[in-house]
Parts: C-alpha cells; sequence; structure tokens
C-alpha cells in the first residue's frame, strides 16, 4: 500500500460542476502539499496546510489530521483547470501521492 | 531569473554514457530538492540540501547518482554510466527556508526529461 493514496486517478467532469479529490496518507506529517501539473508538465504549489482548511479563488483544500485524509474541492470548475492534481506529505522529503488526473469539458 | 530554472531540458544520451543535468534555484533559497517522475507517475524523492550541505541521499537508486551544490546556490544531479530504465522526468525545486526548521512551498523547476537509448 502506498503512504500516500489519491482518489480518483481519472476525473472527468462538465464544466461548472464541483469538484472533490481526495488524499489519504499512513505517515506522519508536518505538512500536506497541493501541487497543480499542467499539461505542458510544470507543477506549481497550489497549497500547503497542516491543519483546517485554505481557499484560494475557486480552490478549497481541507485537510483532517485525525483522520489522516486530505480534500482538494474546485468550485465552478472551469476547462482550464484540466491537469493533474498531485497530494504530497512530508516534511523536507515530500512522499508523492500518484496523481488525479481531472479533465474539464466546456 | 524569477523562477526555478533546469538545463537542458531534454537529454538524449546512449546507455553507459554520464550525464550531468543542472539545476540554477531561486535566488536565495536555501534548500533544493532533486525528483524524478516517470512517465504517469508521482515524483519521488531523490535528495535535498541545505546550503551547500547535502542533508539526506536516501532517494538516490544506487551510487551511479550522485548530487552537488558546492556553493549552496546551483547543483548538479550526476548519473553515471547511464541505464535506459534510468529515462525519466528529473525535477529540481528550492524553497525559501531551511528544510527542517520550517516547512514551506517548494517551487518547482521545468524538468529535464532524459532518454536513455
Amino acid at each position: 500500500k502506498n503512504e500516500v493514496e489519491q482518489s480518483p486517478q481519472n476525473l472527468t467532469a462538465q464544466e461548472g460542476e464541483f469538484i472533490t479529490i481526495n488524499c489519504s496518507y499512513s505517515v506522519g506529517i508536518s505538512a500536506l502539499h497541493w501541487l497543480q501539473q499542467h499539461p505542458g508538465g510544470g507543477i506549481v504549489s497550489l497549497f500547503m496546510l497542516s491543519s483546517g482548511k485554505k481557499k484560494h479563488g475557486r480552490l478549497i483544500a481541507t485537510i483532517n489530521i485525525q483522520e489522516k485524509h486530505s480534500s482538494l474541492h474546485i468550485t465552478a470548475s472551469h476547462p482550464r483547470d484540466s491537469a493533474v492534481y498531485i497530494c504530497a506529505v512530508g516534511k523536507q522529503k515530500l512522499v508523492f501521492g500518484q496523481g488525479t488526473r481531472l479533465t474539464i469539458n466546456p | 531569473g524569477a523562477g526555478v530554472s533546469q538545463s537542458p531540458r531534454y537529454k538524449v544520451t546512449k546507455r553507459g554514457q554520464d550525464v550531468a543535468l543542472r539545476c540554477d534555484p531561486i535566488s536565495g533559497h536555501v534548500s533544493l530538492y532533486w525528483y524524478r517522475q516517470a512517465l504517469g507517475q508521482g515524483p519521488e524523492f531523490l535528495t535535498y540540501f541545505n546550503y551547500e550541505a547535502q542533508q539526506d541521499k536516501s532517494g538516490l537508486p544506487n551510487d551511479r547518482f550522485s548530487a552537488e551544490r558546492p556553493e549552496g546556490s546551483i547543483s548538479t544531479l550526476t548519473i553515471q554510466r547511464t541505464e535506459q530504465r534510468d529515462s525519466a522526468m528529473y525535477r529540481c525545486a528550492s524553497s525559501l527556508h531551511k528544510a527542517g526548521s520550517s516547512t514551506d512551498t517548494q517551487y518547482f523547476g521545468p524538468g529535464t526529461r532524459l532518454t536513455v537509448l
């Protein structure tokens, strides 16, 4: 079993839908990161959180430390949100999930 | 530059050759990380530096892989006697603070895609 598991692996939705991507981990963490990998391959850090909830624009990330679970939500999804979303946990040495490939159709 | 840069962006080499991959972190960033990402997979940790000191190299697959950051800025990941299984995207990232003393955002470079024929 991987130390960081994401679900679903692939997600296709229509523009405007509310999106949820889940991340469960089995290792102890100091922080959890959500990353976005663009179709061109670049990786951008979206959030780093160790408790509670963070919001940036249409993106919301939550974490439940007791349950070792985090979710990334996208409200009013748009085709430009299409990307691979990666969860990573750890301190200086990050352990990554396999990623969730999100496709938003117009 | 404004972000993390890596060179070359693409490298094709023959099996058995040595390759050197370069990472230029954001100016002033203390920590530098190397990751490898196989096609369709998430990144995996290779090694990281605080300033010029290599703190953890537990992710390096074997002794053909080495990394250095002699002046605490630019880093080089070297793969000796390359094998086809080394083909992957090699990414570096940097963060402002010293890894281990705080956890902060890592800024990723565009990666070097290595293909070993």
